[in-house]
């Protein structure tokens, strides 16, 4: 079954500091992975996506992440966080073999401090 | 143009009444996905849409729970004999066809079972 594991819960950074957000999936084949945003009263909004070719693929608001297969992870970056960046931060895999839901992580919740 | 559109945005009801929640895809989407966001969980899946059948409704969790999207465009949730468990962050997403298209969500349903 696909499954979806964040590791950090929480994550505090200094403003200007480096973020990489981890996440790990269990999938049989190559899957289609998402990583999308939820501020405060807000809906989830896609920073990007990846269904095959380069793995490294960018994003919104200056993220990027990167595939990788032999560790099942598709890891998200930032190399500058912005206090506008505290939200949260959910991975999700999709493509399943009739289906197209997408089964999420548990999120990480990223704090900025100036 | 106009996103995904939820209504209500809070709904209070008490232990064993009806409700009914709706989602507004975006114009010529014919995909359309509900899921439940529990406090401090991912969104998990509940049933998925392609035109007007359900495609997939594995993640509904139990026969009082169903949804319709009669004419292919707007949905309604509708969840009978509410139990306090049922309280979360109902969410509606919309996609162009399937097979990975980007999931466009709404701003979600606060439902409140007391």
């Amino acid at each position: 079954a696909q499954s979806v594991t964040q590791p950090d819960i929480h994550i505090t950074v200094s403003e200007g500091a480096s973020l990489e957000l981890r996440c790990n999936y269990s999938y049989g084949a190559t899957p289609y992975l998402f990583w999308y945003v939820q501020s405060p009263g807000q809906g989830l909004q896609l920073l990007l996506k990846y269904f095959s070719g380069d793995t490294l693929v960018q994003g919104i608001k200056g993220f990027e992440a990167e595939f990788k297969r032999s560790q099942s992870s598709f890891n998200l970056r930032k190399p500058s966080v912005h206090w506008s960046d505290a939200a949260e931060y959910f991975c999700a895999v999709g493509k399943s073999h009739n289906t197209d839901k997408l089964i999420f992580g548990t999120g990480t919740r990223l704090q900025v401090f100036p | 143009g106009a996103g995904v559109s939820q209504t209500p945005s809070n709904k209070v009801t008490e232990k064993g009444k009806y409700v009914e929640l709706r989602c507004d895809p975006i114009s010529g989407h014919t995909a359309l996905y509900w899921y439940r966001q529990s406090l401090g969980q991912g969104p998990e899946f509940l049933i998925y849409f392609q035109g007007t059948g359900a495609a997939d409704d594995s993640g509904l969790p139990n026969d009082r729970f169903f949804a319709v999207r009669p004419e292919g465009s707007v949905s309604t949730l509708k969840i009978q004999r509410t139990e306090r468990g049922d309280s979360a962050v109902y969410l509606c997403a919309s996609s162009l066809t399937q097979a990975g298209d980007t999931q466009y969500f709404g701003p979600g349903t606060r439902l409140t079972v007391l």
